[in-house]
C-alpha cells in the first residue's frame, strides 16, 4: 500500500518570493511515479510536475522544481518567483508501477500568495 | 482536445434518493478514473476502467455505488439510497495507457459536487 503525507496544511508567501512544499511517501514498489497537482479555487486539478523514480535528475517545469530524495522518500516542490495565480491547493501524489496507474494523494497544502 | 467533462456540476438531493453522474473523458484516452474528494482533503481513489473493463474498485466503493463504462467512452457513477456521508465532490479523470501498461498524464475534470440533505 502507498501512503503520501503532506505535513504543512497552509503556507503563505509574498509575490516574487520562493516557497517550498514538503511531501513524504511510502511505497513497496521499486518502480513508481511522483506528482504535484495544483487545484485552484475553480477546483480543476492540474498537473504541475512529475518525477519518475528511476530518474536521479530532479524535474523542473519553468518556475516549479522538485527535490527528490529517494532514500529519504521525500519529494518537495519549490515554487520560485511566486505569482498571484499560484494561489491554490497543492497535492502530492504517487502512482505505483506506471504513470497511468491510480494515484494516491496526500492531504494537500494550501498556498496563499500575497501581493 | 476538449478536456474531461462532468455533468452535473452540482447536485443537491434528499437522503435516500439515487443520483447519477456522467463523465466524458478526453477522446483518445482509454483509462477513466473516479475519485472522491471531501472538503479540505485530498482525492481518494474509487475505481478505474481500461476501455470498458472495470479493473479495480476501492473498498470505499460500497454496494450502493456502481460505475459503468459501457462502450469504453463515457462513464456513469450511480449512488443509490444516498446518505449524508456521501456529500463530496466526485472527480473523474482520464489518461492514455499503452499495451505495455505505460501511461501518460492523468487529466482531471472539474468535478461534480454532491450535497445530500
Amino acid at each position: 500500500a502507498q501512503t503520501v503525507t503532506q505535513s504543512q496544511p497552509e503556507m503563505s508567501v509574498q509575490e516574487a518570493e520562493t516557497v517550498t512544499l514538503s511531501c513524504t511517501y511510502d511505497t513497496s514498489e521499486s518502480n513508481y511515479y511522483l506528482f504535484w497537482y495544483k487545484q485552484p479555487p475553480s477546483r480543476q486539478m492540474i498537473l504541475v510536475i512529475r518525477q519518475e523514480a528511476y530518474k536521479q535528475q530532479n524535474a523542473t517545469e519553468n518556475r516549479f522544481s522538485v527535490n527528490f530524495q529517494k532514500a529519504a522518500k521525500s519529494f518537495s516542490l519549490k515554487i520560485s518567483d511566486s505569482q498571484l495565480g499560484d494561489t491554490a491547493m497543492y497535492f502530492c501524489a504517487s502512482a505505483q508501477g506506471a504513470a497511468g496507474n491510480k494515484l494516491t494523494f496526500g492531504g494537500g497544502t494550501r498556498v496563499l500568495v500575497k501581493p | 482536445d476538449t478536456g474531461v467533462s462532468q455533468d452535473p456540476r452540482h447536485k443537491i438531493t434528499k437522503r435516500g434518493q439515487n443520483v447519477t453522474f456522467r463523465c466524458d473523458p478526453i477522446s483518445e484516452h482509454n483509462r477513466l478514473y473516479w475519485y472522491r474528494q471531501t472538503l479540505g482533503q485530498g482525492p481518494e481513489f474509487l475505481t478505474y476502467f481500461q476501455n470498458e473493463a472495470q479493473l479495480e474498485k476501492s473498498r470505499l466503493l460500497s454496494d450502493r455505488f456502481s460505475a459503468e463504462r459501457p462502450k469504453g467512452s463515457f462513464s456513469t457513477l450511480e449512488i443509490q439510497r444516498t446518505e449524508q456521508g456521501d456529500s463530496a465532490m466526485y472527480l473523474c479523470a482520464s489518461s492514455f495507457t499503452d499495451d505495455r501498461g505505460l501511461g501518460g498524464t492523468i487529466y482531471f475534470g472539474e468535478g461534480s459536487w454532491l450535497t445530500v440533505v
